[in-house]
């Protein structure tokens, strides 16, 4: 499983649109970039899932270069709510919950 | 989406006692159920693979006769935390996903207290 590298945390004001990047510059062929959120002892939720170009649901959205080395996760307008840690995965989509987390990203909102 | 459930939410047991956690997949069936371990500040780790009808994959380091996994039907898997010890307190979180699914569905997790 490719090794996933994001920054530790983050600060971010209420409104403002924040964006996370995460690298994986071992990525396969057969793997799909996957975000999930935790918030404090909660199990993670899944958040969105891409393979290439831009993928863009009610939550947020995944840019993803033409090389796949990294991936963007753009949460807009953030409130208060969304505080809590980001992880990026990498992984082939049939090993779907086969899922080896970093250290994950922690944002904080802050008004 | 598909629900995850874990039973209990919250338990504090005795040092040396035993500890059962379950794991239910509500609305599909799940032939492989994950079993992960989160201590404070830090980021989930697979502990083991739990597969229907067969015994569960355990990874590098995780003591399979302390841990027990039991995944005796295509919705539950249970996590048995044997002779536990304080060490052994953490945040344990299990996850499925449905037959041929791309998203993995997470319980609320189990938060494991050893006194």
């Amino acid at each position: 499983l490719a090794k996933t590298t994001q920054p530790i945390s983050m600060d971010s004001y209420e409104g403002q649109e924040v964006n996370i990047t995460c690298s994986h510059n071992n990525i396969a062929t057969n793997d799909y970039i996957t975000w999930y959120q935790q918030f404090p002892s909660q199990g993670p939720r899944f958040i969105i899932q891409g393979y290439k170009t831009k993928v863009t649901n009610e939550v947020a959205s995944l840019f993803i270069p033409a090389d796949r080395k990294s991936s963007t996760l753009s949460l807009p307008r953030v409130s208060l709510s969304d505080t809590a840690v980001y992880y990026c995965l990498v992984g082939d989509r049939g090993t779907a919950s086969k899922l080896t987390f970093g250290t994950g990203t922690r944002l904080q909102v802050t008004l | 989406g598909a629900v995850v459930s874990q039973h209990p939410s919250r338990v504090i047991c005795k040092s040396g006692t035993s500890v059962k956690i379950e794991c239910r997949s509500l609305d599909f069936q799940a032939t492989t159920m994950f079993w992960y371990r989160q201590f404070p500040k830090q980021s989930l780790m697979l502990m083991a693979t739990s597969n229907e009808g067969s015994k569960a994959t355990y990874e590098q380091g995780v003591e399979k006769d302390k841990f027990l996994i039991n995944h005796a039907s295509l919705t539950l898997s249970t996590l048995t935390v044997t002779s536990a010890h304080p060490e052994d307190s953490s945040f344990y979180i299990c996850s499925a996903s449905g037959l041929g699914g791309t998203e993995a569905f997470f319980g609320q997790g189990t938060r494991l207290t050893v006194v």
